[in-house]
């Protein structure tokens, strides 16, 4: 299963795009990369996820390196409720869609 | 549309009881999963379901049991209660498939004394 990295914690101007990056060099070919947040004392909240190639919701975007060895969680307005900690995973290979949570980074958009 | 319940929110017990902790989805969600965080860490898998009947373990299932007698509720017991169980536990569920994104509860907070 593919290992990420990431920052432990970051500042963000409200307003301002926030870019978290995250790092999985080990991902393999069908792996996917998801990002999920979770907001003092809630559950964790899914964002997006992608396999290669770039993708946008209404929540946020995820850029995709081509060598998939790394990618970057775009919020592209910061808010105040944006505070939380990002957690980028690589789902586990399998039908059972289990997640590995890392540590996460701490995003603090700063008013 | 609920999501995903869960039921009791805080519990305090004193070590040695025993407790059931109860995740309510009403997502007609296959798949359901209980994760536990400690202080500073992210989230752990204790168990999983991928449907009606079936369980299996996860990251770290000791002491601790599962079940799913129906495709909406997956219940999580503590037979003897350890102080080391002290910790915010989260269910989840997701449809079957690949690269279904899972929905949580908001969690239920434990303190074994």
């Amino acid at each position: 299963d593919a290992k990420t990295t990431q920052p432990p914690s970051m500042d963000c101007a409200e307003g301002r795009a926030a870019n978290l990056p995250c790092n999985h060099s080990t991902i393999s070919g069908n792996e996917y990369v998801y990002w999920y947040r979770q907001i003092h004392s809630q559950g964790p909240q899914y964002i997006i996820h992608g396999l290669k190639n770039n993708e946008t919701n209404e929540m946020a975007s995820l850029i995709i390196t081509e060598d998939r060895k790394s990618s970057t969680l775009i919020l592209p307005h910061a808010t105040l409720r944006d505070t939380a900690v990002y957690y980028c995973i690589v789902r586990v290979r399998g039908a059972t869609n289990k997640l590995i949570f890392g540590t996460g980074t701490l995003l603090a958009v700063q008013p | 549309n609920a999501g995903v319940t869960q039921t009791p929110k805080f519990r305090v017990l004193k070590t040695g009881q025993s407790m059931t902790l109860l995740c309510a989805q009403d997502m007609n969600h296959e798949y359901m999963y209980w994760y536990r965080q400690d202080p500073g860490m992210g989230l752990r898998l204790i168990h999983y379901s991928v449907g009606e009947g079936t369980t299996a373990k996860g990251e770290v299932p000791d002491g601790y049991n599962v079940s799913r007698l129906k495709k909406q509720n997956f219940l999580l017991g503590l037979e003897s209660a350890a102080p080391s169980q002290t910790s915010v536990y989260f269910c989840a569920s997701s449809y079957q498939g690949a690269n279904q994104p899972q929905h949580f509860g908001d969690g239920t907070r434990l303190s074994i004394l």
